[in-house]
């Protein structure tokens, strides 16, 4: 069973450029969280979504991000028009239905904005 | 690639008691993240250690790190049944590690 799997690894945009991120969940899990670390901070909450629908999206900025989790494909975390102040690392992770608190990790997308 | 311990797995505590959580590095600690996380919610985090010797505190909560014993402990003072939940250490070395999680039951 692989783990939540994301790609790219790394990302490099420009200013104004458009950022799309992906997380693929393990297998049967319906669950998505996404999350950034900015330099020399922890992870903060971004979003929570379940297949077609978003729970919990108290963490996003209120423009410019977006993120879907449709019933077929990974889910996307989207960023419109880059600033340098987004470069970050995003995190996404995944939990089974019936166990919300066992979230399991990817291993980031490191995006850099020039 | 880095392995973070935590222990103990599980603790129950009586409302008003004190209690202590570690963490335990197979690797060198550059700088170490506690979180917590709540059932059906995203991770919280509490605080970032970097430095050897550093003692952050939240609230009633004080994490410490241990540079040379690769470890670090995050103590709660007087638990609440608001603390309940699972306390995640991290550490990233280019890639995020999170230890196994405490899940932590505060008893009213």
């Amino acid at each position: 069973n692989a783990g939540v799997m994301q790609n790219p690894r790394h990302l490099v945009r420009r200013r104004g450029q458009e950022a799309r991120l992906r997380c693929s969940p393990m297998k049967g899990h319906s669950h998505v969280y996404w999350y950034r670390q900015l330099p020399e901070e922890g992870l903060k909450f971004m979003v929570y979504l379940q297949k077609e629908n978003i729970i919990d999206e108290s963490g996003m900025p209120k423009e410019r991000f977006s993120a879907e989790f449709p019933k077929e494909g990974p889910s996307i975390l989207r960023i419109q028009q880059v600033v340098r102040g987004d470069s970050a690392a995003y995190f996404c992770a995944s939990s089974p239905p019936e166990e919300a608190y066992e979230q399991y990790f990817g291993p980031g997308t490191r995006l850099t904005v020039t | 690639s880095q392995e973070l311990e935590q222990s103990p797995q599980s603790l129950i505590v009586q409302e008003g008691k004190n209690l202590t959580i570690n963490c335990t590095s197979s690797k060198t600690l550059y700088g170490l993240y506690w979180y917590k996380q709540k059932y059906g919610e995203g991770l919280i985090f509490l605080m970032m250690l970097q430095k050897g010797g550093e003692e952050k505190s939240h609230e009633k909560i004080t994490a410490k790190l241990d540079e040379k014993k690769q470890q670090s402990s995050l103590h709660i003072t007087a638990s609440q049944p608001s603390h309940a939940g699972i306390y995640l250490c991290g550490a990233d070395n280019n890639d995020m590690r999170f230890g196994a999680g405490t899940r932590l039951t505060v008893k009213p």
